[in-house]
């Protein structure tokens, strides 16, 4: 079936440590997007992807990497520098940005649930 | 930042009843409106994405209507079902300037139906 993997499902970062979230899409989409999810707010987009090879900072960036050397592949790196990586991250992808389908809905993942130990 | 507020932020109901929501968004600039339905354990599932003013939106029980001049979008489930309990999220896409087309997301309804 066509979807969005996220994996790991649930992650552990110790204090200096950065971390790698999978996000991967067999949909053929050509934008891909990660958000955070903190308790009583709403997603907050942290990086989103139009094409390979490119990506623009979302509203949160600040403490987080991604790249998009794959179609299918949207990494997202939570990097020491992020000193609250408490949270949920959702992945999701769209047939595309701005074009001819610039209305289409977003596709989710499963999410990963990240802790600090 | 864009301000998308839905209300209210939590709402229990008995089964069979019928329910709305709100979603309210700056109403300049607009572009599209999305509604999304997230039940615990699931990624979330796209309802309705709205363009056009007045337009309304129908899926089964679940429809929406839209009003762009004053900003808000209506969520109406009729005879709910346990089934229907789940976060309703809306997002809103503006028109351009910086922002290219990302979508802002208001922080959800939780909605709870008991049998």
């Amino acid at each position: 079936d066509g979807g969005i993997t996220q994996s790991p499902k649930y992650l552990f970062r110790k204090e200096g440590q950065n971390v790698t979230l999978s996000c991967e899409q067999n949909l053929n989409h050509d934008a891909m997007y990660w958000y955070r999810q903190d308790p009583g707010q709403g997603l907050r987009l942290i990086y989103y992807s139009q094409i390979v090879n490119d990506f623009q900072k979302g509203d949160i960036a600040e403490g987080y990497s991604v790249s998009r050397e794959k179609k299918e592949s949207f990494p997202l790196t939570v990097t020491s520098a992020q000193k609250n990586p408490t949270a949920f991250y959702l992945c999701a992808s769209s047939i595309d940005h701005e074009g001819a389908y610039s209305n289409q809905p977003q596709h989710f993942g499963d999410g990963t649930r990240l802790s600090i130990l | 930042i864009l301000n998308v507020e839905q209300s209210p932020q939590s709402l229990h109901v008995q089964e069979g009843d019928s329910t709305n929501f709100t979603c309210s968004f700056p109403s300049s600039n607009f572009y599209a409106l999305h509604w999304y339905r997230w039940e615990t354990a699931k990624s979330p599932e796209a309802l309705f994405v709205m363009t056009l003013n007045g337009d309304e939106k129908k899926k089964g029980r679940i429809s929406a209507t839209l009003n762009t001049k004053e900003g808000y979008s209506y969520l109406y489930i009729k005879g709910s079902q346990p089934e229907d309990s789940a976060t309703y999220l809306c997002a809103f896409r503006d028109a351009g300037g910086t922002s290219y087309g990302k979508l802002t997301f208001g922080q959800g309804t939780i909605l709870t139906v008991h049998p």
